[in-house]
């Protein structure tokens, strides 16, 4: 069965740096998603990405962070200069055109901002 | 904004049958799903209402009502296996985009005992 893939799992980074977190949704997918959630907390929205733009950010979804479809498989999520309080589980998801409401979520990429 | 009450937790016995309320508001809605969460791993889909009424899906229905912004999952015949987090999450439309997006609940942590 197709899954969304993230890598890394685990990154460790310090305050500052710039942190690049990988997908790989579902090949025929068109909707794109990045999802946080902060320990013992709930999955909070970032951002969905439709037909190579932005359709929508949420709050937390700040000038330090940007998104990209580099090529036709990998979806990025970049931030810029890391914060403390950016440490969170993200998850990418993706959906198709016709069920948009099932989003696929990866497996995620705990994020540590020492 | 999107805001959605649902209970932290709930504990019952293996084969007893549960009920998570969900009562949300919010602009834009289009329907409500439910997700499950194991151990913070990925949140995996389970179910989704558009229309009001029930939706059946094994041991597991989701009932939606529109007009009191209101919706619940039930489990039924529970088996250790569904100990996990339960989050409703509204699905809406940012208003002109050709895209929706997942505002989750703070989930509800169902234990089941032997």
């Amino acid at each position: 069965e197709p899954e969304v893939t993230q890598t890394p799992s685990h990154q460790v980074t310090q305050m500052g740096q710039e942190v690049i977190l990988r997908c790989v949704p579902i090949s025929n997918h068109l909707y794109f998603y990045w999802y946080r959630q902060i320990l013992g907390q709930k999955v909070e929205f970032l951002v969905s990405f439709y037909n190579n733009e932005i359709s929508e950010k949420s709050e937390i979804f700040d000038d330090q962070f940007s998104v990209e479809r580099p090529d036709g498989s990998n979806f990025t999520l970049k931030i810029r200069s890391t914060k403390l309080e950016d440490s969170a589980m993200y998850f990418c998801a993706s959906a198709t055109g016709e069920s948009s409401y099932e989003q696929y979520f990866g497996p995620g990429t705990r994020l540590t901002v020492t | 904004g999107q805001s959605l009450e649902q209970p932290s937790e709930v504990t019952a016995v293996e084969g007893a049958i549960v009920q998570i309320n969900c009562t949300y508001q919010t602009s834009g809605f289009y329907g409500l799903s439910w997700y499950q969460q194991h151990d913070g791993g990925a949140p995996t889909f389970l179910s989704y209402n558009a229309l009001d009424g029930l939706e059946e899906t094994g041991r597991f229905s989701s009932f939606l009502s529109r007009s009191d912004s209101y919706g619940y999952l039930l489990l039924q015949e529970l088996q250790m296996k569904d100990s996990a987090s339960y989050f409703c999450a509204v699905r809406s439309n940012g208003g002109g985009t050709n895209d929706y997006k997942l505002s989750f609940g703070a989930g509800t942590t169902v234990t089941v005992r032997a």
